[in-house]
């Protein structure tokens, strides 16, 4: 069966830090990765996602995420993290000939300390 | 559109009462998603629905869980009799009927069991 790892369950930063959340998933065929982010109390969102071409990708509020074929992994990054990046990160990983199913990772915990 | 609907968004109940969770997916969307998010076990997917039709209930915990969509604005969740251990924040998300495409997410509901 497929999955989603996230290596970081929680990380703490302070403002301006470069951020680095790792995402790996098994599965050998084609594959669409999505990065969700959940504010506190709020429900989740799209922050980027890859289905073809650029394996750099670049989502909302200077989040970025590299797909890695070779290693199965599909990181989210931004240089300079901002207190109102708090919140809670899901990566998900949307597999060809699986109906539409979609399997999301157990999110890593993001605090930004001002 | 006002995006994927959730009612209630919070629910007290007591251990062995009937809970009854609902979702009106976006308009046109073909694809509904329960979702159970708990800290322990993330993001789990308990079933989903193709144009009405239930395609994975492997999810769903046990008996006492129960999915019905009985036309396309419109699912439940039901939980007979509910258990403690059943508190959880439960999303309904929707998509497009197509591959590749974002789900949109519901603000969850909030269930508490005593």
């Amino acid at each position: 069966a497929q999955s989603v790892s996230q290596h970081n369950h929680h990380v703490i930063l302070s403002e301006a830090a470069s951020l680095e959340l790792g995402c790996n998933y098994s599965y050998g065929g084609t594959v669409n990765l999505f990065w969700y982010v959940q504010y506190p109390g709020q429900h989740l969102q799209l922050l980027l996602k890859y289905f073809s071409g650029d394996p750099l990708v670049k989502g909302i509020k200077g989040f970025e995420a590299e797909f890695i074929k070779s290693k199965f992994s599909f990181n989210l990054r931004k240089p300079s993290v901002q207190w109102s990046d708090t919140a809670e990160y899901f990566c998900a990983v949307n597999a060809a000939n699986t109906g539409n199913q979609f399997y999301f990772g157990t999110g890593t915990s993001l605090t930004v300390i001002p | 559109d006002a995006g994927v609907i959730q009612s209630p968004r919070h629910e007290v109940t007591e251990m062995g009462q009937e809970v009854t969770l609902r979702c009106k997916p976006i308009s046109g969307h073909d694809y509904l998603f329960w979702y159970r998010q708990t800290m322990m076990r993330g993001l789990e997917l308990l079933i989903y629905f193709n144009n009405n039709v239930p395609i994975d209930d492997s999810g769903m915990p046990e008996d006492r869980f129960s999915a019905k969509m009985p036309n396309a604005s419109f699912s439940t969740l039901k939980i007979q009799p509910s258990e403690p251990r059943d508190s959880a924040v439960y999303f309904c998300a929707s998509t497009l009927d197509a591959d590749y495409n974002e789900q949109f997410f519901g603000p969850g509901t909030r269930l508490t069991v005593l």
